[in-house]
């Protein structure tokens, strides 16, 4: 199995502040994907990093992917109420179809105003 | 295109019960995927079609779980006598090959 460790579990913050979240393994991963998810709706596609050291912006959000290929961070730059979601980062499994992906647990992010 | 649909949203069901959930892909998508997320958990890989074969199953898939996808479009996922344990949001992704996979709206279902 390979695992997923996302940080911090929970964050609470005032709007117009900026966060970092992070995604951790052991082990290397192809390329990872990074996930919104809202209350009782499926995981939405935000970004998939592929190169070690690769940084994708996607407005405010700047995804990285480590070097190794083995972590990842989301940086948010002036939170907005909109950014409150599930984050979640995840992989395609080694030895199988990119689908099958290992996700972690989630940093739930809320913005309040 | 209307994105991966899923059937119903919401299922309360009683102990024992057999449910059954529907998924609908992305037309020209060939992939299909089952997750399955409890509280607090990011989602869990369940199994994956590929056209109307199933290709792999994970360990959490036990023998009370069935999934088909008789004619490579839509799947069903099945539940023999439900425990509680079972409840959870169940959801239904595809993919174009190895390109990005899309998730449905996910079925919630509460074992009571």
């Amino acid at each position: 199995t390979q695992l997923l460790e996302q940080s911090p579990q929970f964050l609470s913050i005032q709007e117009g502040e900026n966060l970092t979240v992070y995604c951790n393994s052991s082990s290397v991963f192809s390329s990872l994907q990074w996930y919104r998810q809202e209350p009782g709706e499926g995981p939405v596609l935000l970004v998939t990093v592929v190169t070690g050291g690769e940084v994708k912006k996607l407005k405010r959000l700047t995804f990285q992917f480590g070097d190794a290929r083995k972590d990842s961070s989301l940086h948010i730059t002036a939170a907005q109420p909109g950014d409150t979601g599930l984050y979640l980062c995840a992989g395609p499994d080694r030895g199988s179809t990119l689908g099958r992906l290992y996700f972690g647990r989630g940093t739930q992010l809320t913005v309040w105003p | 295109d209307t994105g991966v649909s899923q059937d119903p949203r919401h299922k309360i069901t009683k102990r024992g019960q057999n449910v059954t959930f529907r998924c609908d892909p992305i037309s020209e998508h060939n992939r299909l995927y089952w997750y399955r997320q409890t509280l607090g958990q990011g989602p869990e890989f369940l199994t994956y079609f590929q056209n109307e074969a199933q290709l792999e199953k994970s360990r959490l898939l036990s023998d009370r779980f069935s999934a088909e996808r008789p004619k490579g479009s839509f799947s069903t996922l099945e539940i023999q006598r439900t425990e509680q344990g079972d409840s959870a949001m169940y959801l239904c992704a595809s993919s174009l090959g190895e390109n990005r996979v899309l998730f449905g709206s996910g079925t919630r279902l509460t074992v009571v």
